[in-house]
């Protein structure tokens, strides 16, 4: 099945800097990859996406990049606030449509 | 529109007890899908339902666990007997079709003692 690896685990920022979180799959059939943020007691939210058939996808301060040749695609939060603090989730769906998650990453956003 | 809802959000049981979980997904979505997340962990699948039917069970325990969903709309899913190690968030998602997003619900969060 997909394996999807996620890095960093853990990733603290200042209040106005960047955020980057990368992850890898190794399935070459995927074309669905989408981002999770979960924040403490809640379920997890879908905040962007993008399929194979484009390269980057923007929504505001978010954006995912996709390079399927290297089969890696990235999450990118910019002028990062408090409240994106939260535990950040990619997956890509294996076979049966359903998704695999990476291990998450826990971003802290400083004032 | 109401989102994924779920209940209980939160279950303490002894060993050996029986519990359900209980979700009803968005409207009009025919895909449901119960994932489990362990602490520190990203969602896991254990089964996957195309209205009625379960099309994607290959990770559930089946000896001890048991999933329905009558009439292709509310799913629950049910642990008998529980152990120790069956503590977990039991997410529930739902989607429009195949292939298309996962909305989730807030999980419930099951403590065996």
């Amino acid at each position: 099945g997909e394996n999807v690896e996620q890095h960093p685990s853990t990733l603290s920022v200042q209040e106005g800097d960047s955020a980057v979180i990368k992850c890898t799959y190794s399935d070459s059939a995927s074309n669905y990859f989408p981002w999770y943020k979960q924040e403490l007691g809640k379920g997890p939210q879908l905040i962007i996406d993008i399929r194979s058939n484009v390269g980057e996808k923007k929504d505001q301060r978010i954006a995912v990049t996709l390079n399927k040749t290297a089969k890696h695609f990235s999450l990118h939060i910019t002028e990062t606030q408090p409240e994106d603090s939260a535990v950040y989730f990619c997956a890509s769906p294996n076979g049966g449509y359903a998704l695999n998650f990476g291990k998450g990453t826990s971003l802290l956003v400083t004032p | 529109e109401a989102g994924v809802v779920q209940s209980p959000r939160y279950k303490i049981i002894e060993k050996k007890q029986p519990v359900a979980f209980w979700c009803n997904p968005i409207s009009g979505h025919n895909t449901l899908y119960w994932y489990r997340q362990n602490l520190g962990q990203g969602p896991e699948l254990l089964i996957r339902y195309e209205n009625e039917e379960a099309v994607d069970d290959s990770q559930l325990p089946k000896d001890r666990f048991s999933a329905e969903r009558l009439k292709g709309v509310d799913s629950t899913l049910k642990i008998q007997p529980a152990e120790l190690g069956d503590s977990a968030v039991y997410l529930c998602a739902s989607s429009p079709r195949l292939g298309a997003e996962q909305f989730f619900g807030p999980g419930t969060r099951l403590t065996v003692l």
